[in-house]
């Protein structure tokens, strides 16, 4: 089955304790984002990856890290995590062609205390 | 500035019923317009995309049109059930390269589908 998976799904935290959020996808696609999605707000994107090795900043860096040294998986890294990250976090993967669909996790909700 | 805008922010209707949901852009310039499904705890689903030439395109009793010239789609539900319970999201894509394609998402509507 063609998918988009996350880990932890739950996740609580204390401030400055460093953590990863796992996503890998099965669909073999070259791009992939993460996002936050906070209430009152449109999902935002964080951070993108073209291809292997090639990540760029999305509209919300600041305080994320991720890295692509393989095309399944993109781990989301907060070094330092703060209570303004408390956010539920989407992976997603974009398939090639015209459209460019998108295939989203199940998402991650994080709280950092 | 680049927004998508949505009305209802929530709706309510009874099992069986038809309903309407509505997004408004300034997006430019434009590129595609999709809507997704998100339910509770989930993350969303696409439903349709269309291009600037498309103006209506179905999916089951989800049918989703586009005015490119004012701006505006909507999302047409008929025969509700529900499992139509959810969010249900407008996104446009600014015209870009592939990988670097830029959207912008509404805030959703919230669907409540009683029995």
């Amino acid at each position: 089955e063609a998918q988009v998976t996350q880990n932890p799904r739950y996740l609580i935290t204390v401030t400055g304790k460093k953590l990863t959020v796992t996503c890998s996808q099965n669909m073999n696609h070259e791009y992939m984002s993460w996002y936050r999605q906070d209430p009152g707000l449109g999902l935002r994107q964080i951070y993108y990856s073209m291809n292997v090795e090639v990540t760029d900043k999305g509209d919300v860096p600041e305080g994320y890290k991720v890295s692509r040294k393989e095309k399944r998986n993109f781990p989301l890294i907060l070094e330092s995590p703060s209570p303004n990250q408390t956010s539920l976090y989407f992976c997603a993967s974009t398939s090639g062609g015209a459209l460019n669909e998108q295939f989203f996790g199940p998402g991650t909700r994080l709280t950092v205390l | 500035k680049n927004q998508v805008e949505q009305s209802p922010q929530s709706l309510i209707i009874l099992e069986g019923k038809n309903c309407t949901l509505q997004c408004n852009y300034t997006v430019s310039p434009f590129s595609n317009l999709r809507w997704y499904k998100q339910d509770t705890g989930r993350g969303p689903v696409s439903l349709t995309i269309m291009t600037f030439s498309e103006n209506t395109k179905s999916n089951g009793r989800y049918t989703a049109t586009l005015d490119a010239d004012t701006k505006q789609s909507s999302l047409h539900i008929t025969a509700s059930q529900l499992s139509d319970s959810a969010s249900y999201i407008c996104v446009v894509s600014l015209e870009g390269t592939f990988g670097n394609e830029k959207l912008t998402f509404g805030t959703g509507t919230r669907l409540t589908i009683i029995p």
